[in-house]
């Protein structure tokens, strides 16, 4: 069945680096865009950045830029998300979300998600 | 950055009740919104995109509506299941969430 996997939880000392991956499964990975999307404990949800299906463009939120960088590997079908510089507001759940393919289906939202993985930033 | 503001922040009804939730965009996004419901733990799961459209397999008894800046998630008749987070999203430009709507039960 269609399914992202993410790796499992993270605990990080401040200033280190984290690098996520989301392995794709059971549809075309190289069709579509590939979204990061982060929670806080108890807090909504903040958009990070997009790579797009073949890998050599994204677009990353202002907050994050400088910070962040999403790569995807096409022989594994897995993209992933490192984010450096970790402060302790960074502790939340990361998730990899899949956006359609428009064309009578799903278009500029997220069908698929991953089950998220828990990064923890504490000294 | 287009700001989503969702009222209200939290809601209580009754199962069979009938229950609005309004996403207001800071400047015109067209119909690029969709609607999320998550429950504790659990990754979002897409209800609702391109304002009105319903993602297959998601029951009926939801519907969205609106464009511009102003749009609507309606649950008809609510189920056991329907106590959750709901969420609107903008794709108009660089994505953006509101920021949540609490569904508990009355």
């Amino acid at each position: 069945q269609v399914q992202l996997v993410q790796s499992g939880a993270e605990v990080k000392k401040p200033g280190a680096s984290v690098k996520v991956s989301c392995k794709a499964s059971g549809y075309t990975f190289t069709n579509y865009y590939m979204h990061w999307v982060r929670q806080a404990p108890g807090q909504g949800l903040e958009w990070m950045g997009v790579i797009n299906p073949s890998g050599d463009n994204t677009n990353y939120a202002p907050r994050f830029q400088g910070r962040v960088t999403m790569t995807r590997d096409t022989p594994t079908n897995k993209v992933y998300m490192e984010l450096s510089s970790l402060r302790s507001e960074d502790t939340a759940v990361y998730y990899c979300a899949r956006e359609g393919l428009g064309g009578g289906n799903v278009w500029k939202a997220y069908d698929i998600w991953g089950q998220g993985t828990m990064v923890t930033v504490s000294s | 950055d287009i700001q989503m503001t969702q009222s209200p922040s939290s809601v209580s009804a009754s199962v069979g009740d009938r229950v609005t939730i309004t996403c207001r965009a800071s400047q015109g996004i067209s119909s690029w919104l969709a609607w999320y419901q998550q429950k504790p733990g659990k990754a979002p799961k897409l209800l609702i995109y391109t304002a009105s459209s319903l993602q297959s397999g998601v029951p009926s008894r939801f519907s969205g509506s609106g464009s511009a800046t102003d749009f609507t998630l309606t649950i008809s008749s609510l189920e056991p299941e329907d106590f959750a987070t709901y969420y609107c999203q903008q794709a108009n430009s660089l994505p953006t969430f509101g920021q949540g709507t609490r569904l508990e039960i009355k």
